[in-house]
């Protein structure tokens, strides 16, 4: 059964650093592997979506990595900003037709 | 409307009442689906349609009863639910089963 750590689970930095979220899963042969932010209260909002295949993709300030064969993937926010302050979650996909299995997220808050 | 809407953003109900909460997604979507969010728990997936059709029921109470009565549309019927069951309740669609997630803003619910 898939399961998705990410750590830490919190994580507090002053404006401006740059700074790397975790997220590992267990077994390594997924479809797919999505990163969303969450505000407090707030629905998910979709950030970066890795297929299987890629090594990583890019949006903005935000750059997620995967490494499949460690079971790893990596979330880049460079020169973080107080808007960025929320909860990141990483969510693999096994199959085409699996549900999202999802991590507990990392509660980041950037610091003006 | 855009995206993914979920009506009321906030319930609160008795252990005897009868509540339904409302998920409606503008993206020209066919499969959606509904997520209880705890705290301190990662998503758990409840209910998933795909093309009108629930594709995939994990284990979840006979007191949650969903519906889909289009692709646009899905509710989620509540009824003699516990106080465990209070927790924000969040909606998705994707344009099919392997592509990326939109989540709704989520229902607050309490159940008293």
């Amino acid at each position: 059964k898939q399961e998705v750590t990410q750590i830490p689970a919190a994580l507090s930095v002053p404006e401006g650093e740059n700074l790397v979220l975790n997220c590992s899963f267990t077994d390594s042969a997924i479809y797919n592997l999505q990163w969303f932010r969450q505000d407090p209260g707030k629905g998910l909002t979709s950030l970066l979506l890795i297929q299987s295949s890629q090594r990583e993709q890019t949006s903005g300030r935000l750059n997620a990595s995967l490494d499949k064969s460690s079971g790893r993937s990596t979330l880049y926010i460079a020169a973080s900003q107080p808007g960025d302050s929320a909860t990141y979650l990483c969510a693999v996909r096994d199959s085409g037709n699996t549900p999202l299995v999802f991590g507990k997220g990392t509660r980041l808050s950037v610091i003006a | 409307e855009t995206g993914v809407t979920q009506t009321p953003r906030h319930l609160v109900m008795g252990m005897t009442n009868k509540k339904s909460l409302k998920c409606e997604q503008h993206l020209g979507h066919n499969a959606m689906y509904w997520y209880k969010q705890s705290a301190k728990k990662p998503l758990e997936l409840m209910f998933v349609y795909s093309l009108e059709e629930r594709v995939e029921n994990n284990s979840v109470p006979s007191r949650f009863s969903p519906e889909c009565p289009n692709s646009s549309h899905l509710f989620l019927h509540l009824h003699t639910l516990q106080p465990e069951d209070s927790a924000l309740y969040l909606c998705a669609s994707s344009q099919g089963l392997s592509y990326e997630q939109y989540f709704g803003p989520g229902t607050r619910l309490t159940v008293t």
